[in-house]
């Protein structure tokens, strides 16, 4: 079971491109790497999953390493609404338990 | 499409009392998890069914805890007797089958024992 490292918290401002690492330094050749954003109140919602070098999405880029140790979430001109909690998440895409466990969580705050 | 829906969105008991959570998952995901979320801890995993059978119950915390899933659709996570530790938010979550850890939460029922 990989077990991942994320900054607890960070600020950042509204326009701004804001970049979160996430270690994983156990992670297996079947793992793949999986991004949640949470709000308050509210179930943790998909962001972007990936494999190794760079997946883009409309919400966000994911950048993977060669040796896939970390990977870094990059959210584009964030806005106030982009405050949360993000996930990362490290597993195989097998839907079993292992490749869905939460950590602590980066909570990120966005101020104007 | 519909999301996953939980039902209550907030349920408040006393200690010793039964209390059932029920989670709707999006039609025709066959995968369907619950999750909990304790007053400042991680989300936790509690179990995985794959349509009607438990394929994954290791995070169950105790056998006050049963869950169900009749006919693979909708699942109830029943807690009797209640004790004051499961207070907390309940999360679904539900994906397709080989959905590669894709998976839509539901808003959460928030248990209170008082």
């Amino acid at each position: 079971l990989a077990k991942t490292t994320q900054p607890i918290s960070m600020d950042s401002y509204e326009g701004q491109e804001v970049n979160i690492t996430c270690s994983h330094n156990n992670i297996a050749t079947n793992d793949y790497i999986t991004w949640y954003q949470q709000f308050p109140s509210q179930g943790p919602r998909f962001i972007i999953q990936g494999y190794k070098t760079k997946v883009t999405n409309e919400v966000a880029s994911l950048f993977i390493p060669a040796d896939r140790k970390s990977s870094t979430l990059s959210l584009p001109r964030v806005s106030l609404s982009d405050t949360a909690v993000y996930y990362c998440l490290v597993g195989d895409r097998g839907g079993g338990a292992d490749g869905l466990t939460f950590g602590k969580g980066t909570h990120l705050i966005i101020q104007p | 499409e519909a999301g996953v829906t939980q039902f209550p969105s907030h349920s408040v008991i006393e200690k010793g009392q039964t209390v059932t959570l029920r989670c709707d998952p999006i039609s025709g995901h066959d995968n369907l998890y619950w999750y909990r979320r304790v007053m400042g801890k991680e989300i936790k995993f509690l179990l995985h069914f794959v349509k009607e059978s438990k394929q994954d119950e290791s995070g169950m915390p105790n056998n006050r805890f049963l869950a169900e899933r009749t006919g693979g659709t909708y699942s109830t996570l029943k807690v009797q007797p209640a004790e004051l530790e499961d207070s907390g938010v309940y999360f679904c979550a539900s994906s397709l089958l080989g959905g590669a850890n894709v998976l839509t939460f539901g808003a959460g029922s928030r248990l209170t024992v008082l």
